[in-house]
């Protein structure tokens, strides 16, 4: 079965401060990507960053960063400097290559206080 | 380029009533995905069409359906609504190939009372 845990429901980080989210995903596939997606207040889902399962080294855009463990099926976002924008719900999801299918999680609400 | 457009963006109807959504694609993109999400529940995947056919469908009954037009927009449709209907639903493109970045849409809130 394929299936992606995000453990922490809620978290909360300074402005300026540095956050991590987790997630752990289980496939069987080789070839996937891993991906995070952003959903503030207005609901729209924004793509935050995409990681290529066969690439080793992890993707960053600007403040965003990801830790990827292949072998450990663990893929976590790091955000630098956290702006008050960010504060937003947090989606971890994967894409196998057999047959084009999307795997979400349940999600990680962030706050970031002033 | 304009991104995926979905309308309309709220829409409240009567339980038992049906409702149709709709989602244009990113220029370019042949696939198209539909999800729900009930407040405070994750994204649940409902549909995907591409070049017209429907690939794939999620766990959700027959009164959901949809379609792929010619310019590779869709709509979603929902028969015989139930409360527990009411959610965001979101739409999605990408293009057609093993291995994607699906791009969302705004979404379109359905409100049923």
């Amino acid at each position: 079965a394929q299936t992606v845990t995000q453990s922490q429901p809620e978290m909360s980080v300074q402005e300026a401060e540095t956050v991590t989210l987790s997630c752990t995903y289980d496939t069987s596939e080789n070839n996937y990507y891993l991906f995070w997606y952003k959903q503030p207040p207005s609901r729209q889902m924004i793509l935050v960053i995409r990681q290529e399962a066969y690439k080793q080294q992890n993707a960053t855009e600007n403040r965003f960063s990801v830790n990827f463990q292949k072998a450990a099926k663990s893929f976590s976002l790091k955000i630098s400097d956290s702006q008050l924008g960010d504060t937003a719900m947090y989606f971890c999801a994967f894409n196998v290559w057999t047959g084009n299918q999307f795997y979400f999680g349940t999600g990680t609400s962030l706050t970031v206080i002033p | 380029e304009a991104g995926v457009t979905q309308s309309p963006t709220h829409l409240i109807k009567t339980r038992g009533q049906q409702a149709t959504l709709r989602c244009s694609p990113i220029s370019g993109h042949t696939s198209v995905y539909w999800y729900q999400q009930a407040l405070g529940l994750g994204l649940q995947f409902l549909l995907w069409y591409d070049e017209g056919e429907e690939r794939n469908r999620g766990n959700f009954p027959p009164r959901f359906s949809g379609r792929q037009f010619p310019n590779y927009s869709s709509e979603l449709n929902v028969n015989a609504l139930e409360l527990e209907d009411s959610a965001l639903y979101l739409c999605a493109s990408s293009f057609r190939r093993q291995l994607n970045t699906i791009y969302f849409g705004e979404g379109s809130w359905l409100t049923v009372v």
